[in-house]
């Protein structure tokens, strides 16, 4: 059975650029969270689809977005980057969120580095 | 405000010993604290989880203890291996809800 699946595994972007990122869940799965991590702040959650509907979101800036289609793959979009935004983000697949325990919680893909320079 | 905290923040254990990683969350209403293993390079893995209403959960060399009144849970990893060097992460939840992570310990398990 495949994992989760990130795509690009990095990404060299300039500041003040726009970046996308995409996730695609393990088959059957339709909650996709995403979570940025940095060293400085660790593992922070920016938001949660499920069946393309924004289901939860985190307490980051507008600049970051994303969307979920009907196949269950997210993408992630980060516009006007800063150096700050240089971090690993992560993207976490579930069946559904009740399911989480069950299925041994959340199962997460490799990441996609970012680099902001 | 950091919901979960995490400590210590490094540690370093001869092989064949004990590591333990201590965690406190804030929220009562947390009802899933999950531990997580990270290699380099990987994202996140599951490594074992509990709920509030039970005090002890044992995997294999995997033990997390839960202190409800302290609100406070622990990691202990028994006989530790070189192969168990990696980071951890506590996390805690409401419903299964985003969850909230410590800010990870990185376990260096010596020979």
């Amino acid at each position: 059975k495949a994992g989760v699946t990130q795509t690009p595994r990095y990404l060299i972007k300039t500041r003040g650029q726009q970046v996308t990122l995409s996730c695609s869940p393990i088959s059957g799965h339709r909650s996709v969270s995403w979570y940025q991590q940095t060293p400085g702040q660790g593992l922070q959650f920016l938001f949660e689809y499920f069946s393309e509907t924004q289901r939860n979101k985190g307490n980051f800036p507008g600049r970051f977005s994303g969307r979920q289609f009907s196949n269950s793959r997210s993408e992630m979009n980060v516009s006007t980057l800063e150096l700050g935004d240089s971090a690993l983000y992560l993207c976490a697949s579930s069946p559904l969120r009740r399911d989480r325990e069950a299925n041994y919680g959340y199962t997460f893909g490799s990441g996609t580095r970012l680099t902001v320079v | 405000q950091q919901q979960v905290k995490q400590s210590p923040q490094s540690l370093i254990v001869q092989k064949g010993g004990i590591s333990i990683i201590n965690c406190a969350y804030e929220n009562t209403a947390f009802d899933y604290f999950p531990w997580y293993q990270q290699f380099p390079g990987k994202g996140p893995a599951l490594l074992i989880a509990i709920r509030p209403d039970v005090s002890e959960k044992k995997e294999g060399r995997f033990t997390i203890s839960f202190n409800k009144s302290a609100k406070q849970f622990s990691l202990h990893i028994m006989d530790s291996q070189p192969g168990d060097s990696a980071t951890y992460f506590c996390a805690a939840s409401r419903n299964f809800n985003k969850f909230y992570f410590g800010s990870g310990t990185k376990l260096n398990v010596k020979p």
